[in-house]
């Protein structure tokens, strides 16, 4: 069985840049999570989908970040315009109804 | 809100001996599930193991154990035999079981375990 698919692997961005992050689920996974996790700590949830709806997003700082996953699969997180705090590794997991996620290897975001 | 505490930055341990890492955490919900996640360096996380709050035996898999006290909110993963692939952050994490929010993880800042040959 595939896992959960990240890409890049590695960004390197100047501030003020925009950029995109892409995730694709494990098959016929409905719930798909965007975490953050900055050098040093654990993960924090940004957004939570279930199928093509957003069942939390109360984490996301939507005056710079967007998430969006359409047909209920592959999501995109883009960050416009980024800051210097925005310098982390992004964790998209996926996971069915049941409670254990899957997690994809993460990208992460160099913001100079 | 809940909170997850891992108040050891910090472990080393032999290869074949025993190391216990700490987690406490704090909820005021009577469902939920404590989780340990292992990240070994430049790798993906994985899953090593979990409880869930309503039963009262302690979950295991293979070399990994934990102690769970609910009363305490104390959530410690005990990992025996320890071998050298074991060297990775160790995270806690919390989810509650329903309601809004539910499955959502909340992680400690992780405890960062070298075995040493």
């Amino acid at each position: 069985e595939a896992g959960v698919a990240q890409s890049p692997r590695y960004k390197i961005i100047e501030k003020r840049q925009s950029v995109a992050f892409w995730c694709n689920p494990i098959s016929g996974h409905a719930t798909l999570y965007w975490y953050q996790q900055i050098l040093g700590q654990g993960p924090k949830l940004l957004i939570q989908f279930q199928n093509n709806g957003v069942v939390d997003d109360s984490q996301l700082p939507k005056d710079r970040f967007s998430a969006e996953r359409l047909k209920g699969v592959d999501s995109t997180l883009k960050i416009q315009p980024a800051k210097l705090e925005d310098s982390a590794v992004y964790l998209c997991a996926s996971s069915l109804v049941t409670n254990e996620q899957f997690f994809g290897p993460g990208t992460r975001l160099t913001v100079l | 809100a809940q909170t997850v505490t891992q108040s050891q930055p910090e472990m080393s341990v032999q290869e074949a001996e025993t190391v216990t890492l700490s987690c406490t955490y704090d909820t005021s919900e009577n469902n939920y599930y404590l989780f340990w996640y292992k990240q070994p360096p430049s790798r993906q996380m994985i899953l090593v193991i979990r409880q869930e709050a309503y039963k009262q035996q302690n979950a295991t898999e293979n070399r990994f154990s934990v102690n769970f006290q609910k009363a305490a909110k104390s959530f410690s993963l005990k990992i025996s035999d320890s071998q050298l692939g074991d060297t990775a952050m160790y995270f806690c994490a919390f989810s509650r079981g329903s309601g809004a929010g539910s499955y959502q993880l909340t992680f400690g800042k992780g405890t960062k375990l070298s075995v040493i040959p």
